[in-house]
């Protein structure tokens, strides 16, 4: 199975920091990466697909890059909203594996 | 409008059995891969299971491999977990998700989740 390892665990910035979550996979997955948002007693909400595609109505401050093992997730201004934990997922083969998630606290 | 409703989640003793479903509403159910994750207490996200629109190609984590059945009835747009021999270590919420494209995976509609005690 692909592990998936995520840092830092947690991070706290203010309002209009930017933010750099960085992923990393056991194999290579090409540019077979998800990034999502989760908010408390919320769903998973997807923000970036194939390593560095925007899902539709997410914010351009969010961005992804990255290919092969290491990727990162950039979110740009940093806004009150963007409080939640943030999880890479690889899609290059099954068992899909998420990160442990990055709890982002807004000071 | 995506929507999509999970149901049949409780509480049930170690060793019991229970079936979710996922309903669908707004897209052509049959031309996506459906997936199940689900989320202990206090933890991350673990994916469960997939299974792609024609149900000819399906794929299950380790943990609940010979346990857990996914199926789907698109004539209905609905999805099912059934899940056999529970363990406490199966509670958690459980979403269906929809995968948004075999070519460019990823998920992108979720349903709002059901929690399954076992206990």
């Amino acid at each position: 199975d692909i592990q998936m390892t995520q840092s830092p665990s947690s991070v706290s910035a203010s309002v209009g920091d930017r933010v750099t979550i960085t992923c990393r996979a056991s194999q290579s997955i090409s540019r077979w990466l998800a990034w999502y948002q989760q908010k408390p007693g919320k769903a998973p909400k997807l923000l970036i697909y194939a390593a560095s595609n925007l899902q539709s109505e997410v914010p351009s401050r969010f961005r992804g890059s990255g290919s092969g093992t290491d990727f990162t997730l950039t979110i740009g201004s940093l806004q009150p909203e963007d409080s939640a934990t943030y999880y890479c997922q690889q899609a290059d083969s099954f068992p899909y594996t998420f990160g442990q998630g990055t709890k982002l606290e807004i000071k | 409008e995506v929507h999509l409703v999970e149901s049949g989640g409780g509480l049930v003793k170690p060793g019991g059995s229970l079936r979710l479903s996922c309903a669908d509403s707004g897209f052509l159910f049959s031309g996506y891969s459906m997936n199940w994750v689900r989320q202990a207490p206090g933890k991350g996200l673990e994916w469960v299971a997939s299974i792609n629109g024609d149900s000819s190609d399906i794929n299950y984590a380790d943990s609940v491999k010979g346990r857990f059945t996914i199926s789907r009835d698109n004539a209905k747009s609905s999805l099912y977990l059934l899940m056999n021999t529970l363990r406490a270590e199966d509670t958690a919420v459980y979403y269906c998700a929809r995968d948004r494209s075999l070519a460019t995976p990823g998920l992108d509609y979720w349903g709002q989740g059901t929690l399954v005690t076992v206990s």
